[in-house]
């Protein structure tokens, strides 16, 4: 199965910080990727894939990189509503995975 | 738009049976592959199968859970449906359906339900 190791695990930052997690593949997923944001007591979402197109409806501070082994999502200007935790998946074999997640906090 | 809202959850003791259902609104359902995934509390998600659409004779499933899960449909009722056997205390979790969509050369779960709790306990 395909590992997927997200870092950091949890951050903390203000409202208007531009903010940066990594999801790295143990084996190359070409561009295979996907990330959602879950909210506490909702059920996950998908922000984007593939791993930089946007789900309809998702707002543009949201943007997504990477290819091979390593990915990013940034958010650009962090909003209250953006706290939650965020998953990284790939697209590529099966079974699907996911990364363990990264918690975000606005301070 | 689209809605999926799963139910069939609770309690069950250790090597009981339960079955899940997941009631689709807002497209075709027919059209679509549908998937289920699960979130033991506090941790990560955990993709358990997925279902081809119109007849749904293609399955796949992850392989700590074949032979026990299976993942079925019923088009004419709208309905997804996930038959659990041998139930075990790590199979405590929240499960989703979601719709497995290919779009723009990818497939995506891009729509999910809101979840059902099953809790494995005696």
């Amino acid at each position: 199965d395909i590992q997927l190791t997200q870092s950091p695990s949890f951050l903390s930052a203000s409202v208007g910080d531009r903010v940066t997690i990594t999801c790295r593949a143990s084996q190359g997923i070409n561009s295979y990727l996907a990330w959602f944001q879950q909210i506490p007591g909702e059920a996950p979402k998908l922000l984007i894939f593939g791993p930089s197109i946007l789900q309809s409806g998702v707002p543009s501070r949201f943007r997504g990189s990477g290819s091979g082994t390593e990915f990013t999502l940034t958010i650009s200007s962090l909003q209250p509503e953006d706290f939650g935790v965020y998953y990284c998946q790939q697209l590529m074999t099966y079974p699907r995975t996911f990364g363990q997640g990264t918690k975000v906090e606005i301070k | 738009q689209v809605h999926l809202e799963e139910s069939g959850g609770g309690l069950v003791q250790p090597g009981g049976t339960l079955r899940l259902s997941c009631e689709a609104s807002g497209f075709t359902f027919s059209d679509f592959y549908m998937t289920w995934i699960r979130q033991a509390p506090g941790k990560g998600l955990e993709y358990i199968a997925y279902i081809s659409s119109s007849s749904g004779h293609d399955t796949n499933y992850a392989d700590s859970l074949k032979g026990r899960f299976t993942i079925s449909r019923d088009n004419a009722k709208n309905s997804l449906y996930l038959q659990m056997n041998s139930l075990r205390d790590e199979d405590t979790a929240v499960y989703y359906c979601a719709r497995y969509h290919y779009t723009s050369g990818y497939w995506i779960f891009d729509f999910w339900g809101q979840g059902t709790l099953v809790t494995v306990s005696s």
